[in-house]
């Protein structure tokens, strides 16, 4: 079975503080994408990658950056948390060379900005 | 991406098998149908996907018309932890960098 593993279930921040999202997938996938979800917004994509230190913005990189070190692991980071980061974080995986992007989910950050 | 339809809720008694419609009319020919679901508070399930022919894994079945107009998700022997969100999303095989549409989706009950 694929599994993408996030690092937190649930999260806490100050405003102005910097987050760390980790996700890690051990299904040796080359594509890794980070979301957020907000009711009413669905899914919004903000970064992705489909290589080792390869990234690309997606529909809202505004204040979000990424690192994708090792294949298996792509980090999110909120440089400076602001309460509209509010949300939770999804991450997803998927094979490279596929007939169809078939995406796997990881279990999701809940992050509360105060 | 072609736009899919759903009821907003369903039913389903424990045991019994939950079939969920979604219509996608305008789909293309290099589009597939996905099926999702999202159990409160965690992130998206994979069920299954397929283009033309009719699928079948652990999870479920897909079953799409011979026009692809429209596609049901069969779930053969509902549990009380088959609960959830459902998606169908209608989209073409490679996107890289396409946001992953998700609509309000079907939410199911099943009910002991």
């Amino acid at each position: 079975d694929v599994k993408v593993t996030q690092s937190s279930r649930y999260l806490v921040k100050r405003t102005g503080e910097k987050v760390f999202l980790e996700c890690v997938q051990d299904m040796d996938h080359e594509n890794m994408f980070w979301y957020r979800q907000d009711p009413g917004l669905g899914l919004r994509l903000i970064y992705f990658s489909y290589d080792v230190k390869m990234k690309e913005k997606g529909d809202i990189p505004e204040g979000y950056s990424v690192s994708r070190e090792k294949k298996e692991r792509f980090s999110l980071i909120l440089e400076s948390a602001s309460t509209n980061q509010t949300s939770m974080y999804l991450c997803a995986s998927s094979p490279a060379g596929a007939d169809t992007d078939t995406q796997y989910f990881g279990p999701g950050t809940r992050l509360t900005v105060l | 991406d072609a736009k899919t339809t759903q009821p907003t809720s369903m039913d389903c008694a424990e045991g019994r098998a939950a079939n969920l419609p979604c219509n996608h009319s305008t789909i293309s020919g290099n589009e597939y149908v996905y099926w999702y679901r999202q159990i409160h508070s965690q992130g998206p399930q994979y069920i299954i996907h397929g283009l033309k022919n009719n699928e079948t894994n652990e999870m479920a079945s897909l079953i799409i018309t011979e026009d692809r107009k429209s596609s049901t998700l069969i779930l053969p022997h509902a549990t009380l932890r088959d609960t959830a969100v459902y998606y169908c999303i209608v989209r073409v095989g490679v996107v890289y960098g396409q946001n992953f549409v998700f609509g309000p989706g079907t939410r199911l009950s099943v009910l002991p």
